[in-house]
């Protein structure tokens, strides 16, 4: 079974950078089947993707254009986990963050089958 | 980026009623349409994979239909644990992008 667990801080201060991490059991960051996402959750926003990063002989990323300049998603191999850091937060970032799976990437079935139990951060001073 | 809307925004409901969610799509997703379900301070559970595929373990109340860029998520007889937000997901192109959500509540 796949258990995605979360771990970072709930608050940062506004032009200081928020940083998470997905601690991954059941499955393996270097997977090449899968993909690892963030996504987060606020009343404004909704949910929304950031990113992902996946293994396929070497490393990829890819970003949502809204967070593109300030977002890096980095996998830790030897944690078998992956991180989240957004840089230059303001109140707008505040929302739940999420980590999650797909687990059938590229194709017509994928989907987000695996999630973290979701960190709420505030931007606040 | 692909927009997916969905309707009603809420709804009220009895237990035992037929409830239909309806997302649209801002362009032709095909199929590949996802629904999940989430209860307050839960992260998004998976419902219904490609538009229609049951996920293991969700109860056959719960069904998907839809192609292209209309889309149904329907529960036969809500039942007392059903009460919660659903939402749609593409994943035709990134970035995948979500419904805002259609609250299901106890009428």
């Amino acid at each position: 079974q796949v258990q995605l667990q979360q771990s970072g801080a709930g608050l940062v201060k506004p032009s200081q950078t928020l940083s998470l991490t997905c601690a991954i059991s059941g499955d393996s960051v270097s997977s090449n089947s899968v993909v690892w996402n963030w996504i987060r959750q606020s009343p404004s926003r909704g949910l929304e993707w950031l990113g992902r990063t996946y293994y396929r002989s070497k490393w990829y990323n890819d970003y949502a254009v809204s967070v593109k300049s300030r977002i890096t998603i980095n996998p830790d191999t030897s944690k078998n986990q992956f991180s989240l850091q957004l840089n230059s937060v303001t109140p707008e970032d505040t929302a739940v963050y999420y980590c999650a799976r797909d687990g059938r990437p590229f194709t017509s079935r994928s989907l987000f089958d695996y999630w973290g139990q979701g960190t709420l951060v505030t931007v606040s001073s | 980026d692909i927009q997916m809307t969905q309707s009603p925004s809420s709804l009220s409901a009895s237990v035992g009623d037929r409830v239909t969610i309806t997302c649209r799509a801002s362009q032709s997703i095909s199929t590949y349409l996802n629904w999940y379900q989430q209860k307050p301070g839960k992260a998004p559970k998976l419902l219904i994979n490609a538009a229609s595929s049951l996920q293991s373990g969700v109860p056959s109340r719960f069904s998907g239909s839809g192609s292209g860029t209309d889309f149904t998520l329907t529960i036969s007889s809500l039942q007392p644990e059903d009460f919660a937000t659903y939402y749609c997901q593409q994943s035709y192109s990134t970035p995948q992008t979500f419904g805002q959500g259609t609250k299901v509540e106890i009428k």
